[in-house]
């Protein structure tokens, strides 16, 4: 069974720009979660979609956004990107809105470097 | 507010002898806990949960863990470590007094096993 997969592996970007972010969650799975790495800030939570709609969201500024599928796939958008933006981002996926019980699984990441 | 902690950065054992990785938790209601493993440059591999039950809960490559309530503690924890054990450790809790979707990390502990 494939696991969750994030596309691109690397996105390099300038300041100011918009980056897009993608993700496919396992075969069955239709909540999609964002996190971020950045160094020295650990992981946070940014967006929760299931089922199509936006469920829960961290603490982060409205430039980041997001949307789900009706295929369960999701994208990230940053736009007017800052250089405190470079992180690993993370995707995971889990089965539905049944919550913190059931497990997220995590992709490999998007390490995005903005210059 | 609800968190996790890890109080220690490092831990260093040498192969063959037994590992420990501690967190504790500061959450209102039953919270959800669960370690996840980060080598470098990758994503989170999920370890192990604690929802209910038994408190020591066994999980991937050897780990286990002990639910402790009176001592809010979720200890990772591993007989014999191995050399490929080395990385970075993530402990997390999600629920809590509600479904928020999203997990709430400890700040990671590397783990260095040395030959």
């Amino acid at each position: 069974e494939a696991g969750v997969t994030q596309s691109p592996t690397h996105l390099i970007k300038t300041r100011g720009q918009q980056a897009t972010l993608r993700c496919s969650p396992i075969s069955g799975h239709t909540s999609v979660y964002w996190y971020q790495q950045a160094l020295g800030l650990g992981l946070q939570f940014l967006l929760w979609y299931d089922e199509g709609e936006e469920r829960n969201r961290g603490n982060f500024p409205p430039r980041f956004s997001g949307r789900q599928f009706p295929n369960y796939s999701s994208e990230l958008n940053v736009n007017a990107l800052e250089l405190e933006d470079s992180a690993l981002y993370l995707c995971a996926s889990s089965p539905g809105l049944a919550g913190g019980r059931h497990t997220q699984y995590f992709g490999p990441g998007t390490r995005l470097t903005v210059l | 507010a609800q968190s996790v902690a890890q109080p220690e950065d490092q831990v260093n054992v040498a192969e063959g002898n037994p590992l420990t990785v501690k967190c504790t938790y500061s959450v209102s209601g039953n919270p959800y806990l669960f370690w996840y493993v980060q080598y470098p440059n990758r994503g989170l591999q999920f370890l192990l949960k604690y929802i209910t039950g038994d408190n020591l809960v066994k999980g991937s490559y050897g780990f286990e863990a002990e639910f402790n309530k009176s001592q809010t503690s979720f200890h990772l924890k591993k007989p014999s470590a191995l050399v490929s054990d080395s990385a970075l450790y993530f402990c997390a809790f999600s629920g809590g007094s509600g479904n928020t979707g999203k997990l709430i990390f400890g700040q990671g502990t590397t783990l260095q096993v040395k030959p």
